[in-house]
C-alpha cells in the first residue's frame, strides 16, 4: 500500500529566507504531483513532476523528483507572505489511485 | 479545455438525512475521478476512486456511496449522514494513463458539509 509523507508539518519562515518540503513516499511511482491550498479553498495545482531526475521552477517555487529514493522536494526561494499556504504532495500508484501527504502549513512572516 | 464542476458549494443538513454530491466534467473523455474528504486542518482522505463507468473503489469503509452512471459524472451519497460525515469534499480528475505523458490532477471548487 502505498504512503505518502510530508514534512515538515509546519513551517513558520521569515520573508526572503529559503527552506525545502519533503516528500517521501513508500512504493514506485513515476507520477508526482504538488498542490498549494489556500484556507477553505480547493487545490491549485502547481507542478507534475514525471520522471527521474526531473526539476520544474515556477516563480520561487522549485519542484523535483528522485524516483530512485522515492523523494521529492519543493524549493522555497526568498519566501514572502504570499506563498503563505498549504502545501501537499501526491503519488500516483500503478493503479491510477492519488494518494496525498499530510501537507505542509507554510506561514511567512515579516 | 477541461473543467470541472462541483456543487453544491455548502451545504448544512440534519443528521440522518440523505446526502447527494456531484461533479462533472468537461473538456475530455474517460477520465479517473476521485472523491476526497479533508477534515478541518487536515490532509486529504481518498474516499472512492473510479477508472471508468459503473467501476467504483471504496477506499474507506463508511457510510458514504460513490456511483459514475456518465463518463464524466461522479456522485457521492448518502442513505443516512452522521455527525462525523462533516467536512470538506472534494472531486477531482486525472487523465487515464497512457493517453499521453503530459497528465495532471485537478480538483473542483469543494463542498463544505456540515451536518448537524
Amino acid at each position: 500500500e502505498l504512503k505518502v509523507e510530508q514534512n515538515p508539518l509546519f513551517l513558520s519562515m521569515q520573508e526572503g529566507k529559503n527552506y525545502t518540503i519533503y516528500c517521501n513516499y513508500s512504493t514506485t511511482s513515476d507520477r508526482l504531483y504538488w498542490y498549494r491550498q489556500d484556507p477553505g479553498k480547493s487545490l491549485e495545482s502547481l507542478f507534475v513532476l514525471l520522471s527521474n531526475g526531473a526539476v520544474k521552477q515556477e516563480g520561487r517555487l522549485m519542484a523535483s523528483l528522485d524516483t530512485k529514493a522515492r523523494l521529492s522536494t519543493l524549493h522555497i526561494t526568498a519566501a514572502v507572505h504570499d506563498l503563505s499556504a498549504t502545501y501537499f504532495c501526491a503519488v500516483e500508484d500503478n493503479t491510477d489511485k492519488l494518494i496525498f501527504g499530510t501537507g505542509t502549513r507554510l506561514q511567512v512572516f515579516p | 479545455s477541461q473543467t470541472i464542476h462541483q456543487w453544491p458549494a455548502t451545504l448544512v443538513q440534519p443528521v440522518g438525512s440523505p446526502l447527494s454530491l456531484e461533479c462533472t466534467v468537461e473538456g475530455t473523455s474517460n477520465p479517473n475521478l476521485y472523491w476526497y474528504r479533508q477534515a478541518a486542518g487536515r490532509g486529504l482522505q481518498l474516499l472512492f476512486y473510479s477508472v471508468g463507468i459503473g467501476q467504483i473503489s471504496s477506499e474507506v469503509p463508511q457510510n458514504l456511496s460513490a456511483s459514475r452512471p456518465q463518463d464524466r459524472q461522479f456522485i457521492l451519497s448518502s442513505k443516512k449522514l452522521l455527525l462525523s460525515d462533516s467536512g470538506f469534499y472534494l472531486c477531482a480528475w486525472s487523465v487515464y494513463r497512457g493517453k499521453g505523458p503530459n497528465t495532471e490532477a485537478f480538483f473542483g471548487q469543494g463542498t463544505r458539509l456540515t451536518v448537524v
